[in-house]
């Protein structure tokens, strides 16, 4: 069975310093996607991040980036330079090549930005 | 503006009673998909569509049924046989290409009272 686990369910950060949310998951495919979302209190579902399993280089979106480990299943989401706007629920997924393209989520972390 | 709609945002349920919950898109996506979130938990898959007239059983299926008849619109209908039905419904849509990114409407909350 294809999992997503991710192991912190609280996170807090310092206004503009730099936080990394752990993400492993379980596949026997050797392609795929994953994907970081974030959950604002307004809990519409924004895309953050997204890597393909077949690209070793680490996907970057502004102050987010990803440190993306197949071998070892894992695939963390850095943020830098926190800022207040960043304090959501983040959530892991990892989308199946196949079987509808559909997307598996970890039980997500709250990040809490301090100013 | 393109996106997902859901309606209605909120909604009340006496128990035994069914109800629907709509879910609409201007995307021209052929992928659809129902989420339900619970307080703690990740969003787990209820069903989802590929293809006009053709859906599939997500994670967690029973006590739920789909239709998709037109490409825009996916609509759930919370049964009865769901035994605890109140949460967060999410849906979302998507090309049918690999990788592409799960767009989102603003979510459904159901209670049963």
């Amino acid at each position: 069975a294809q999992t997503v686990t991710q192991s912190q369910p609280e996170m807090s950060v310092q206004e503009a310093e730099t936080v990394t949310l752990s993400c492993t998951y379980d596949t026997s495919e050797s392609d795929y996607y994953l994907f970081w979302y974030k959950q604002p209190p307004s809990r519409q579902m924004i895309l953050v991040i997204r890597q393909e399993a077949y690209k070793q280089q680490n996907a970057t979106e502004n102050r987010f980036s990803v440190n993306f480990q197949k071998a070892a299943k894992s695939f963390s989401l850095k943020i830098s330079d926190s800022q207040l706007g960043d304090a959501a629920m983040y959530f892991c997924a990892y989308r199946f090549p196949r079987k509808g393209n559909k997307l598996v989520f970890g039980a997500g972390t709250i990040l809490r930005v301090k100013s | 503006d393109g996106g997902i709609t859901q309606s209605p945002k909120y909604l009340f349920r006496k128990e035994g009673q069914n109800v629907t919950l709509s879910c609409e898109q201007n995307l021209n996506h052929d992928a659809m998909y129902w989420y339900r979130q619970d307080p703690g938990q990740g969003l787990r898959l209820i069903y989802y569509s590929q293809i006009v007239n053709d859906f599939q059983k997500g994670d967690i299926a029973e006590g739920y049924s789909v239709s998709r008849e037109k490409k825009e619109s996916f609509p759930l209908t919370v049964t009865s046989a769901q035994k605890n039905p109140t949460a967060f419904y999410l849906c979302a849509s998507s090309i049918t290409l690999v990788g592409g990114e799960l767009f989102f409407g603003e979510g459904s909350r159901l209670t049963v009272l």
